[in-house]
């Protein structure tokens, strides 16, 4: 089992919908969790941080269930310039390693 | 303007042919890492250095070599580069104790 999980997509939806995207980890001692936006083969990018209690940051909202072992990216009101690859990222305890998932795609469509 | 940069961005060589590809960061950030990324794998952390003198292993280190004698220079070295290693670099930088990394332009590689 890899130890960051992402369903790769891709996710199509049109301008102005709701999309959510969820990212699965295997090591229940991870401590930090994050998203990056990559733009075709560009560099990624830190999206935001993701904290037990959620975090918002203007249309983007994350969340963090350590129960389940999973992140969520929820993306309102999508617009054409969010197509991109979401980044799933987590840091194992104890490490200054980052293990990042390979990606979920996001097509916003006209 | 606050930048990682490599050098060069793409690349061609044979295998066999040491190669090195350059990193530099001009925000004074302590911790520098390498990544590779290849289709349906993701980035995957090749090493990663704490500060001068200081680096360790991450997820696939063989085959490459880094050294870290500066604080703003970070090279990855190949010393006998093969096809497996054809792929897309990217090094990145963050200042100790926060968690954002910056990311280099990328790198990309072809070994044949």
């Amino acid at each position: 089992r890899k130890e960051v999980e992402q369903d790769p997509g891709p996710f199509n939806v049109p301008e102005g919908a709701t999309v959510a995207f969820n990212c699965t980890y295997s090591n229940s001692a991870s401590q930090s969790f994050f998203w990056y936006r990559q733009d075709c083969r560009k560099e990624p990018k830190l999206l935001m941080s993701v904290y037990s209690s959620g975090n918002e940051d203007g249309r983007f909202t994350a969340q963090l269930n350590r129960a389940s072992q999973y992140i969520s990216l929820l993306i309102r009101d999508s617009k054409l310039s969010d197509s991109a690859t979401y980044l799933c990222v987590v840091t194992p305890a104890g490490t200054y390693k980052y293990i990042f998932g390979t990606g979920t795609r996001l097509k916003v469509l006209a | 303007e606050a930048q990682v940069t490599q050098n060069p961005r793409y690349l061609i060589t044979v295998t066999g042919k040491k190669l090195t590809v350059t990193c530099s960061q001009n925000m004074n950030h302590e911790y520098m890492s390498w990544y590779r990324q290849d289709p349906g794998l993701g980035l995957r952390q090749i090493y990663y250095s704490m500060n001068v003198e200081v680096t360790d292993k991450g997820d696939v280190p063989e085959g490459y070599k880094v050294s870290r004698k500066e604080k703003r220079n970070f090279p990855l070295i190949l010393e006998s580069p093969s096809p497996n290693q054809t792929s897309l670099y990217f090094c990145a930088s963050r200042r100790s104790g926060e968690y954002e990394q910056y990311f280099g332009p990328g790198t990309r590689l072809t070994v044949t």
